[in-house]
This record gives C-alpha cells, sequence and structure tokens, in this order.
C-alpha cells in the first residue's frame, strides 16, 4: 500500500523558535496532503489542505502566519510551526491520498514538544 | 461547517462480548471511511462506504451505512485483545478538488482479558 513518512518523530524546542516537519509520499504522487493536530486523546482536527504549487487553504481559526505551509512538490509538504509556544504542544500527523483513490494514507505523526 | 458526532467516547468490554460505536454527521456525506488507531500510533484506514445502506464485513467487524448518508455504524463481534484502539469515523466532502475528510470524536475500546 501507499506510504507516507513525516520527519521528524518526535522534537523538543524552545519557546520562541520555529520547527519545521516534512511530510512525503514515498510511492505515490500526492497533489493535496492534509495537516491534523490531535491533542491527546481528542480527535484529529484539521488544521489545513496543503496544494502542489498553490497556497494552502486553512481551517476557520489556523493561523496561517504561524503555521506555514509549503507543497512545493508531488511528494513532500512541509509545516512549519513559527515563533513556538508551550500551546502549540502536540502531535502532528500529515495524510495524503493517491490521485485515484479515497483512502487517506496517514504519515507516522510528529510529536511536539514546547518547553 | 460539517460535523461528525461519534458515540460512545469509551467503551469497556470483557474479552468475546460485542463491541459497537455509531457516527452521525450534521449533513449528507459522499462517502465515511472508519480508521483504527493503537496507543501511539496514527490512523490507519478500515474501510469505505459509499452506497446508501451499505453494508460491509471484514471478518469480525462490520460497517453499516445509513439510508440517509448520514450515519454509520461500526460492529465488532467477541472482541479480542488486538482490537484495542480508538476508532474515528470520518465524513467525506469535496471541497473543489480536495477530499477532505471531518472526524469524528472516536470511541476509544478498552477489551478486559
Amino acid at each position: 500500500g501507499a506510504v507516507v513518512s513525516q520527519h521528524p518523530s518526535r522534537v523538543i524546542c524552545k519557546s520562541g523558535t520555529s520547527v519545521k516537519i516534512e511530510c512525503r509520499s514515498l510511492d505515490f504522487q500526492a497533489t493535496t496532503m492534509f495537516w491534523y493536530r490531535q491533542f491527546p486523546k481528542q480527535s484529529l482536527m484539521l488544521m489545513a489542505t496543503s496544494n502542489e504549487g498553490s497556497k494552502a487553504t486553512y481551517e476557520q481559526g489556523v493561523e496561517k502566519d504561524k503555521f506555514l505551509i509549503n507543497h512545493a512538490s508531488l511528494t513532500l509538504s512541509t509545516l512549519t510551526v513559527t515563533s513556538a509556544h508551550p500551546e502549540d504542544s502536540s502531535f502532528y500527523i500529515c495524510s495524503a491520498n493517491p490521485v485515484s483513490s479515497y483512502e487517506q494514507y496517514f504519515g507516522p505523526g510528529t510529536r511536539l514538544t514546547v518547553t | 461547517g460539517q460535523q461528525v458526532m461519534q458515540i460512545p467516547q469509551y467503551q469497556h468490554v470483557q474479552e468475546g462480548e460485542d463491541f459497537t460505536t455509531y457516527c452521525n454527521s450534521s449533513t449528507t456525506l459522499s462517502n465515511i471511511q472508519w480508521y483504527k488507531q493503537r496507543p501511539g500510533g496514527h490512523p490507519v484506514f478500515l474501510i469505505q462506504l459509499v452506497k446508501s445502506g451499505e453494508v460491509k464485513k471484514q471478518k469480525r467487524l462490520t460497517f453499516q451505512f445509513g439510508e440517509a448518508k448520514k450515519n454509520s455504524s461500526l460492529h465488532i463481534t467477541a472482541t479480542q485483545t488486538t482490537d484495542v484502539g480508538t476508532y474515528f469515523c470520518a465524513g467525506q466532502e469535496m471541497r473543489g478538488s480536495a477530499r477532505q475528510l471531518t472526524f469524528g470524536s472516536g470511541t476509544q475500546l478498552t477489551v478486559l482479558p
């Protein structure tokens, strides 16, 4: 099946710094990728839809200047958490689906801890 | 916007008992998907239901999609300890060319040996 990787799997950073998370589709091309955020024991909340070659579409309440998304190629999307604060600590998961499939393939997630 | 509600939030069962989780959408869905997330892991696709009234089975798992395409259920027969995890339904709608999922709140299943 299709594989999506995410890097890093865990990151600890200091408050005020920026963190970049990469999401790659390893064996298929994805014109669209999705970024989710999941707090402990809660559901996945869609943050934004990443579109290859164009601007990302952000969900209501998600600050686009804080969560920068770049989808530079058909296999790579990046999420940069800028000026991170402790409340940004969370599990960030990306997903992508092949053009011909409804099934979304999820990356393993990145656990961000901001101290 | 679309909302997807799921109940119950938690379920503890004895191994061998059955388990059901229910999902309701505020809007009609183009399709509904079910995912399983093990503790510490990421969601893994289980199945997709597209047709009104559709029923699909995977071994001990039975998935149903309501006639109005607004509700769905997942039933596990004779649970095993390997069934432990959180089960999410996710409604899919088309926004332009993007296939976005709206996740339910999930049902965390604990199976006691």
